[in-house]
């Protein structure tokens, strides 16, 4: 695609609800980050991709956090009973494999939690 | 802890002011800087990056930084906003030893007519 895609745009959960936050990268991107950002935040690192591979995930909360991209394109990102600190933008990026590690991010429009 | 700290939180100018957006980090040796901006409703995009070279930056739409090692600072400047300017600005880093970035807390940007 044109750019990097996710779903759901805004998602509401009863705490302890479990969810699953879904980003589409830009096509031949390998490397792919999700991030958290609370309400008048900066972006807050959470885990990182290469391929299939986590190479990082020293940024996820807790174990209720959890991170996956099968097959090294489509990534989701789940939390499980959630609770209402998870409330936040959960943003995606990816990167040009041609940029090495010092390229650009390119961020999607994120997806919303609120937990209630 | 490596950090990247923004001072102002909220800045608000009238059309033709000039602007400066600080941007400080800790020390971790070689860096890769970045300002990203995000305007109202649309999602985080790049302004301009620091690699190595030229110190001195210029990006998008009349921005540029200037990196002064000694400082550990990367401002963003401007010399007249405009109203369209108006977003909120988030100064990144990468440290040498990781290829996560980290960013500041932001800065808001109001630019009255």
């Amino acid at each position: 695609g044109a750019g990097v895609s996710q779903s759901p745009r805004y998602k509401v959960a009863k705490r302890g609800q479990d969810v699953a936050l879904r980003c589409d990268p830009i096509s031949g991107h390998v490397s792919l980050f999700w991030y958290q950002q609370a309400l008048g935040q900066g972006p807050e690192f959470l885990t990182y991709f290469q391929n299939e591979a986590q190479l990082d995930k020293s940024g996820l909360p807790s174990d209720r956090f959890f991170a996956e991209r099968p097959e090294g394109s489509v990534s989701t990102l789940k939390i499980q009973r959630t609770q209402q600190e998870d409330s936040a933008v959960y943003l995606c990026a990816s990167r040009h494999p041609l940029a090495g590690n010092t390229g650009e991010l390119f961020f999607g429009e994120g997806s919303r939690l609120t937990v209630l | 802890a490596q950090s990247v700290s923004q001072h102002n939180h909220h800045v608000i100018l009238s059309e033709a002011a000039s602007l400066e957006l600080g941007c400080n980090y800790s020390y971790g040796g070689t860096v890769n800087l970045f300002w990203y901006v995000q305007y109202p409703g649309q999602h985080l995009q790049l302004l301009l990056k620091y690699f190595s070279g030229d110190p001195l930056v210029k990006g998008i739409k009349g921005f540029e930084a200037e990196f002064i090692k000694s400082k550990f600072s990367f401002n963003l400047r401007k010399p007249s906003v405009q109203w369209s300017d108006t977003a909120e600005y988030f100064c990144a880093v990468k440290f040498y030893n990781t290829d996560k970035l980290i960013f500041g807390t932001g800065t808001r940007l109001q630019v009255f007519p």
